[in-house]
């Protein structure tokens, strides 16, 4: 399986607080996105990292790769309630030639108003 | 909402039914998926179409059956489907041939039960 893994499986948190969650995956990837999914819908893309880059931050997120550990990152900052969600994180292996894209485990955020 | 569109929402059909999922975009994508989704799990690919052409099967039971009849649109066909096969499936579409560059843009999904 292509899958990657996250950790942990969920994670609890008061509002305000910070909330980090880690990816490995297990082969060469072009990049590599993070995913959230509200309870009973699509998911949504958050932010995209590419393989040449090791940080990057869009408003409260902010995304590292470790691509010699083939791991990333995803930290929210100040949390809030509506960040309550799973969290995916998904991998663009290399060589890709189908445009394809594989889901890690996922984490469970609940943020305590 | 959501600029993918899936129909329907939900979906309950026995054993020997043939239904099909529907799913479509309009933001010109030319990359379009089917995924699986048990409760609880992540997605699953199942298929990729590129450019309206089947690229990637995720060795994919054949009682499950793509089809993609323009750019915008996307099918899959359901015939003789087991319990197992209840979940959630989403379509997802992205800029095409980008090697997977691109961000995926999800529909909410068609529940599926199987009785």
């Amino acid at each position: 399986s292509q899958q990657g893994e996250e950790d942990p499986q969920a994670l609890s948190i008061q509002e305000g607080e910070n909330a980090t969650m880690n990816c490995s995956y297990k082969t060469s990837i072009n990049n590599l996105q993070w995913y959230r999914q509200n309870s009973g819908r699509g998911l949504v893309h958050l932010i995209l990292i590419r393989s040449n880059e090791r940080e990057k931050h869009s408003g409260r997120l902010r995304v590292t790769l470790d691509t010699s550990k083939k791991s990333s990152s995803l930290l929210i900052t100040a949390s809030r309630a509506a960040d309550t969600a799973s969290y995916f994180c998904a991998t663009a292996p290399h060589p890709n030639t189908g445009n394809q894209f594989y889901f890690g485990t996922g984490t469970s955020l609940t943020v305590i108003p | 909402d959501t600029e993918v569109t899936q129909t329907p929402k939900h979906l309950v059909m026995g054993m020997t039914n043939k239904k099909s999922l529907k799913c479509e975009q309009h933001m010109g994508h030319r990359a379009m998926y089917w995924y699986k989704q048990k409760a609880k799990k992540p997605p699953e690919l199942m298929f990729v179409y590129s450019y309206e052409k089947l690229s990637i099967n995720e060795s994919v039971p054949s009682r499950f059956s793509p089809e993609c009849p323009n750019s915008s649109l996307l099918n899959l066909h359901l015939h003789a489907l087991q319990p197992e096969d209840s979940a959630l499936y989403l379509c997802a579409s992205s800029q095409g041939a980008a090697r997977g560059n691109q961000p995926q843009h999800f529909g909410d999904g068609t529940r599926l039960s199987i009785l």
